[in-house]
């Protein structure tokens, strides 16, 4: 069963655009949200991340849209650059330290 | 400022045999260490969850017998794959945290021949 879900599997926008990448969960008990960034050959960084009490997290270019009731939540990725062509990773995880991550959306941004 | 290092980048090794991967912390003290497995389709697979004061937690289909891992401060963390197969190839993920969300270092790259 796949607690967490990503979608789409990829994504292909243009330099300037907003690139929107969605995530639901099926655990109620899940109130931490990591997003990950991914560049081939390289670890999985920590991009931005939300608590489940927030509804909107802001960042530079990058925001989290948490809505609990629906158990969904996207990063909205504004001005989108060529070099954040990357796989991104939705995750979540309770206070017991253990993060299961989405399956990843891996984002084109074409110049 | 924080990160993980992890050691070695990749290896190779002959099915049947074993190979030990390491785990830095550097700049803070873990006090949770995870390890992952992401396949070549990207997928994570936590493989166990080592927390300060409890036991080494292995997920299912993932054992101490093929999976031993050491966790003998809040700095440093090391896990074997015995008898290694084609099956258990991967990048090898630790991710060491203080809270909710781990920092990862770049991975131990496995290739099995």
């Amino acid at each position: 069963q796949q607690q967490v879900r990503q979608s789409p599997q990829s994504l292909t926008v243009w330099e300037g655009e907003t690139a929107i990448l969605n995530c639901s969960y099926e655990n109620s008990a899940f109130d931490y949200f990591p997003w990950y960034q991914q560049f081939p050959g390289e670890g999985p960084a920590l991009l931005i991340s939300i608590l489940s009490v927030s509804d909107k997290k802001e960042d530079g270019r990058f925001t989290i849209f948490f809505n609990k009731r629906e158990k969904k939540l996207s990063l909205h990725i504004a001005d989108s650059q060529p070099g954040d062509s990357a796989t991104y990773f939705c995750a979540a995880n309770t206070n017991a330290y253990k993060v299961i991550f989405g399956k990843g959306t891996h984002l084109h941004v074409l110049p | 400022g924080a990160l993980v290092y992890q050691y070695p980048r990749r290896t190779i090794c002959k099915s049947g045999t074993s190979m030990r991967m390491e785990c830095q912390a550097v700049g803070f003290q873990a006090t949770s260490v995870a390890w992952y497995r992401q396949s070549p389709q990207k997928t994570f697979e936590l493989i166990a969850l080592s927390t300060v004061n409890s036991a080494i937690k292995y997920e299912q289909n993932f054992t101490q017998e093929k999976f031993p891992i050491s966790h003998p401060n809040l700095s440093f963390s090391s896990m074997t794959v015995l008898n290694a197969y084609l099956e258990d190839r991967g990048l090898y993920l630790c991710g060491a945290g203080t809270g909710q969300a781990p920092l990862f270092g770049e991975g131990t790259r496995l290739s099995v021949l």
